[in-house]
Formats: C-alpha cells, structure tokens, sequence
C-alpha cells in the first residue's frame, strides 16, 4: 500500500538522551515535512525538506535536526537540546513543494514522552 | 500569530443532523485551503480542499465553502454519524510557500447519540 510510515508508535526518552524518529514514504513524493502537536494544539512546523540533500528550519527547528540523504526517507532527532519534547510527532508528504494546491499528506505519528 | 483559526473548540450536534466547522484566515495572500479530520492518536487525514478561484466544492457527504471578502472558510458536513467525532483542521497555503501548510488549533466535533 503507498504511504507514509513511521515508527516507532511510541518512544521514550531519557533525560540528555537524543532519540531518532523514523519517517519513509512510497508515495514518490518530493517533499516532506515534520510536525510537533501539543495536547489541545494546532500542527506546528519542525523542519521541511523539498528536495534530497536540502532542508530547511520551520518555526521551532531548535532541538530538532535531520537529514534527506533519500527521496523516500526523513528521519528527525530530537536532541537533549530540546527542553520539552513531550508531544506528537507527524511527518508529512506532498508532491513538488512551492506550488499551490500540493496536498500534504500524514503518516500516523509517533508519540514522543520524556521519562 | 497563526493565520488560520476556528471560532469555536468544540461543537456537539445529534447525530443525523448537519454539521458546520468554521475557519477564518487573516492572509489574503492564501490560495489554497484544506479540510483535515483527526482522529485520537491518528495523523490528520485530507477530507477536502479548495483554490482561491472558486467559492464552494463538494465530496460524499461534505461541502467546502470559502467566502474570500470575509476571508472565511467552512466545512459542512450532512447527516453526521458517530464516525465524524474527530478534530477538524483547516489549513491554508499562502501562494506557493515552500514550507507546506498553516494550520488552526482544530474544532472538536462530538456526536451526540
């Protein structure tokens, strides 16, 4: 089936831990993006990355890193640098980036609790 | 700020009636609006969506309508079920910004039995 996976489901993280959630997509899909969700809270944006080997910081990139050495895949760390990163987590999809109308499309997220 | 909002967090209607979600937007820039319903624990999924050129669009069971003089954006959907609970998001695209969508905090819609 096409879409986009990521795992794991549920992670948890230590204090000074950096933890890697994992985003993959067969959707043939040149951009990807992730999302943090706080509880009650619209999706806010991480990082975003339009082609392989590009990316770009969204509005609360501090913490976060990641990389597009693949098309299909856009794995994001959550470094010890990240004070709260208790929350949900989504990737996303669409087709080429920085043209209207490109529908994105999520994966099921992955929830992230610090212990 | 965000640019998309709702004007209410929760909206509880019986089930088999209409249903309305609203949506206003601050950006006159934005051409392009989606419709996303998530459900507990879930990622958002795609309902509908609508360009700048048009004022209304229909699926299976809902309708879009966008009033671009009051910069308003609505989801209706008919004869609600128990399977429409969810958070509905509307989100907008702001002429071809490279860095996906804008998003409001979502509407919850309870149905009640």
């Amino acid at each position: 089936d096409g879409g986009i996976t990521q795992s794991p489901k549920y992670l948890f993280r230590k204090e000074g831990q950096n933890v890697t959630l994992s985003c993959e997509q067969n959707l043939n899909h040149d951009a990807m993006y992730w999302y943090r969700q706080d509880p009650g809270q619209g999706l806010r944006l991480i990082y975003y990355s339009q082609i392989v080997n590009d990316f770009q910081k969204g509005d609360i990139a501090e913490g976060y890193s990641v990389s597009r050495e693949k098309k299909e895949s856009f794995p994001l760390t959550v470094t010890s640098a990240q004070k709260n990163p208790t929350a949900f987590y989504l990737c996303a999809s669409s087709i080429p980036a920085g043209l209207s109308g490109n529908t994105i499309y999520f994966g099921e997220g992955s929830w992230l609790t610090v212990v | 700020g965000e640019s998309v909002g709702l004007h209410l967090p929760t909206l509880s209607v019986q089930e088999g009636d209409n249903s309305i979600i609203n949506c206003a937007y601050s950006n006159s820039a934005s051409d392009y609006f989606i419709w996303y319903k998530q459900e507990s624990g879930k990622g958002p999924q795609f309902i509908i969506d609508i360009r700048s050129n048009m004022d209304k669009r229909q699926g299976q069971r809902v309708t879009v309508l966008l009033n671009k003089t009051v910069k308003h954006l609505s989801l209706q959907i008919a004869a609600t079920q128990p399977g429409d609970s969810a958070v509905y998001f509307c989100a907008e695209n702001m002429g071809g910004g490279a860095d996906g969508l804008t998003f409001g905090k979502g509407t919850h819609l309870i149905i009640q039995p």
